[in-house]
């Protein structure tokens, strides 16, 4: 069955600074990828997409790269403000499939 | 934000309860979606409809049973309440987008703010 790893469970930086989140998949060969953004007793909110085809999309600070070789995706903010303090879901999908898989989704704190 | 709604947002009840989570959507979406979801946890699909009178059961098993009878209305029913059924319940909604062809659509989904369900 597929698998997908996000990074690590919580991710502390300073504000102004980057935040990197790594989101690792086995046994699975997405269309696409995206990036969703839950705050606590909320559901999760959609980001960014990425298709396989793509190498890298941006959004504002927000920049996503996608390597089908290494399965894997980087979700990047540049410029990190406490406001976004969030976990980050990755979730993959394949074109045509009602069905996405999430990951467990790694926690962000930026602080001020 | 997202035109998909959940009630109750939180809910405690008492085991053996018959209890009905709520989800509506006032965005014409086909397709809907409940998740359930463990603090720390992914988001686990168990049960999804691609239209009126059309229900799937989702990758995890559950007990509870859906209905679609409306398209904006997509209703979670657990006969009988237990406290393994303590957690998030996480309604979505979708649409394929067309990003130029027939084969390259994608699913971008629209959640609810959720339901935490204490079962006592």
């Amino acid at each position: 069955s597929q698998k997908i790893e996000q990074n690590s469970e919580a991710l502390n930086i300073q504000e102004g600074k980057t935040a990197t989140l790594t989101c690792n998949y086995t046994n699975y060969s997405p269309a696409y990828l995206q990036w969703y953004r839950q705050d606590p007793g909320r559901g999760p909110v959609f980001l960014l997409l990425i298709r396989e085809n793509e190498k890298e999309k941006r959004k504002e600070r927000l920049k996503v790269t996608f390597d089908t070789t290494l399965k894997q995706s980087l979700f990047h903010i540049t410029a990190s403000q406490p406001a976004d303090s969030a976990t980050y879901l990755c979730a993959l999908g394949q074109t045509g499939a009602n069905n996405l898989f999430f990951g467990t989704g790694t926690r962000l704190t930026v602080i001020p | 934000e997202a035109d998909i709604y959940q009630t109750p947002r939180y809910l405690v009840i008492g085991t053996g309860k018959k209890i009905t989570l709520e989800c509506s959507q006032t965005m014409g979406h086909d397709k809907m979606y409940w998740y359930q979801q463990d603090p720390g946890m992914e988001l686990h699909l168990i049960h999804y409809s691609y239209g009126v009178n059309s229900t799937e059961k989702g990758d995890l098993s559950s007990e509870s049973t859906v209905s679609r009878i409306r398209t904006e209305h997509f209703p979670l029913t657990l006969e009988s309440a237990r406290p393994s059924h303590t957690s998030q319940y996480l309604c979505a909604s979708s649409e394929f987008l067309w990003l130029g062809g027939p084969s390259s659509s994608y699913n971008e989904q629209f959640f609810g703010p959720g339901t935490r369900l204490t079962v006592l």
